[in-house]
């Protein structure tokens, strides 16, 4: 158990919709990281959050979008939603914004249908 | 643009038989490569970090090292329960410290 913890763990919805999901990062760490997995792209960095803030930004589309609150959980929120877009996202969690180990959740499977 | 190529894609081992991953590559400026370990429909689980060329970690039966183009994951006398996928990722300290995963190599460790 890595001390990420992402919810939900499954989410089945239909093109067009919208969904948020959920991450927790481990205890202190104040980096959450967003990633996209499919089986024809692999492991893809979405964005980083450090404290709040917007610290990096990858491939994420403008359909998609993201915020760490206060309490430094984070939502990663997709609309529009295509089925091209069904994949497992992951969000994972560091200590500091730069190289520290990068801890990962469990994942959300999400399938558009 | 910043490139991390994995090889081979897939890698079938019987138990025992030592062997290596690759991890080749380019980015304007290395902050940092990464090793994970990922099981079928598992997050990542971390395994080593190296920051420098000539750098070298070891975790149980498996060995990363570093040069100024690639990484090696060294695997040796490898066991069934080693049998995974294996993903390397740099971070670039250029172009906002985006983190590159390599596609993995799959292992398949037979008893």
């Amino acid at each position: 158990d890595s001390g990420v913890t992402q919810t939900p763990k499954h989410l089945i919805t239909a093109t067009g919709q919208r969904v948020t999901l959920r991450c927790s990062p481990r205890s202190g760490d104040l980096s959450v990281y967003w990633y996209q997995q499919s089986l024809d792209q692999g492991l893809q960095f979405l964005i980083q959050y450090y404290n709040g803030e917007e610290r990096a930004k990858g491939n994420i589309l403008e359909r998609f979008s993201a915020q760490q609150f206060p309490d430094l959980h984070s939502e990663l929120n997709l609309s529009s939603l295509e089925l091209g877009d069904s994949a497992l996202y992951f969000c994972a969690s560091s200590a500091g914004q730069y190289t520290d180990t990068q801890y990962f959740g469990p994942g959300t499977r999400l399938t558009v249908l | 643009e910043d490139q991390v190529t994995q090889s081979p894609e897939a890698l079938r081992l019987q138990e025992g038989e030592s062997s290596s991953l690759n991890c080749s590559y380019t980015v304007s400026g290395l902050r940092g490569l990464f090793w994970y370990r990922q099981d079928p429909g598992k997050g990542p689980e971390f395994l080593f970090t190296l920051y420098s060329a000539g750098e070298e970690k070891e975790k149980e039966r498996l060995k990363a090292t570093l040069t100024k183009k690639e990484s090696f994951l060294h695997i040796t006398a490898p066991k069934p329960e080693d049998s995974a996928t294996y993903l390397c990722a740099v971070q670039d300290h250029t172009g906002g410290f985006k983190t590159i995963f390599g596609a993995g190599t799959r292992l398949f460790v037979k008893a």
